[in-house]
Order: structure tokens, then sequence, then C-alpha cells
């Protein structure tokens, strides 16, 4: 059971948008920075948003980020069959050992 | 160009040790903090261990604390994992990643080397 919680899939058409949702506390998003990967079938995870909402260079505006409190949300718009992939929030949890937790990730299907 | 090449994965009983090592190049190792996380067949990413860019301190998941130490020779641009007495639920694909902020952005991934433990 993963400390943040992640819907375990979302779906939508292509050209729409979608949002992922990564729950935790206030020992860890509520008081750290979170970031989002993208892992497609067979590679290696790939950083899309760091910093609740900072893109790194190469990743296209289409993928945003934003916290709210103890919870984090990836947004992806105009969604393309490559975006199918498996999605991961990551964040520190500063509880009693200090550590950097995933949540359990997302499975894309552009339907 | 940036990378990193993780080795020294393969098979090994239970109880077993094994040393991954992940080189880096095209960037200078020694300004950023390094972890390795892990994959199990089928399951999602774990996080494993995090060393900082000098080396002097490190963090591990509970799940292999007293059993792994993560090291990194800066002058070698090397980061190396030692696990012991391993476990048939470390059977995984371990990667070393590059934290670009020390917040757990991890910019940089290796391809990734197989782990199984198995008797």
């Amino acid at each position: 059971q993963s400390v943040l919680t992640q819907p375990p899939s979302v779906s939508a058409a292509p050209g729409q948008k979608v949002t992922i949702s990564c729950s935790g506390s206030s020992s860890n998003i509520g008081n750290n920075y979170v970031s989002w990967y993208q892992q497609l079938p067979g590679t290696a995870p790939k950083l899309l948003i760091y910093e609740n909402n900072k893109r790194p260079s190469g990743i296209p505006d289409r993928f945003s980020g934003s916290k709210s409190g103890t919870s984090a949300t990836l947004g992806i718009t105009g969604l393309q069959t490559g975006d199918e992939a498996d999605y991961y929030c990551v964040t520190w949890d500063r509880s009693l050992s200090a550590a950097v937790v995933f949540g359990g990730g997302t499975k894309l299907t552009v339907l | 160009q940036v990378q990193l090449v993780e080795s020294g994965g393969g098979s090994v009983r239970p109880g077993g040790s094994l040393r991954l090592s992940c080189a880096a190049s095209g960037f200078t190792f020694s300004d950023y903090y390094m972890s390795w996380i892990r994959q199990a067949p089928g399951k999602g990413l774990e996080w494993v261990s995090h060393i900082t860019s000098s080396g002097y301190t490190t963090d591990y998941a509970d799940s292999v604390q007293g059993r792994f130490t993560i090291s990194r020779d800066n002058a070698k641009n090397s980061l190396y994992l030692q696990m012991n007495s391993l476990r048939a639920e470390d059977t995984a694909v371990y990667y070393c990643a590059r934290d670009q902020r020390g917040f757990a952005s991890f910019d940089i991934w290796g391809q990734g080397t197989i782990v199984t433990v198995s008797s």
C-alpha cells in the first residue's frame, strides 16, 4: 500500500483533457515538493513535472502540475495516443524515517 | 551526452549478495544527489536509497534498511549499491537516477539492471 494514493487507471479520448490525482498527508505532499513521472512500456521513467508545477526543458506545455494542501494533480491536455503510459507522483516523506515515496501509479489509456 | 549506465545485475539465490554499479557521464557527478529506485515485475516504482553529493548522508527504504548499502566514488563518477541478504521480494529492475535539485526530482535515469533472487 503506497503512502501516496493515485487512481489505478484513467482514460480519455484523443484530444481531450485528463487529470491524475495524488493524495498524501502533511508529512509528505503537505510540506514537500511533488514531481511527476511518465513511464512508457518497457522504458525508464521520465521526469514530467518537478517542484509541483515546473516542466523540464523539452516537456510540452500540454503537461501541467499543481498542488493544494496534501494533494497534487497532473493535468494532460490535447491527449495523444503516445501519452498512453503509467504516471507516478513522488515526494519526500519526513515522518519517522526520511524517505522518498512514490504513488502507486496510474495507467492512462487513450481510447 | 548526459547518461547513467547501470551494471552488475544478475541471478542470485536467497541470502546471497550482489553489487550494482552506475557509471555517470556528461555532467559533474559530484554536484548531484543520487538515488536507486526499483521496479518489481508488473509493479510500480519503489525508491530504495539515496546519497548526498558528498556521500556523507544516506537514507534507505525500510524494506532494505540494514541489508543494502549505497555509496559513491566521485573520482570515478560512479554510484554503487551493495545488496546483501537478498530476498525473493528484492527481484526487480534497479534504476539509478540523478536528483537534479535534491527534492526527489529525478531528471536522468539509467536503463536499469535486472536483479533476480530465486532458489
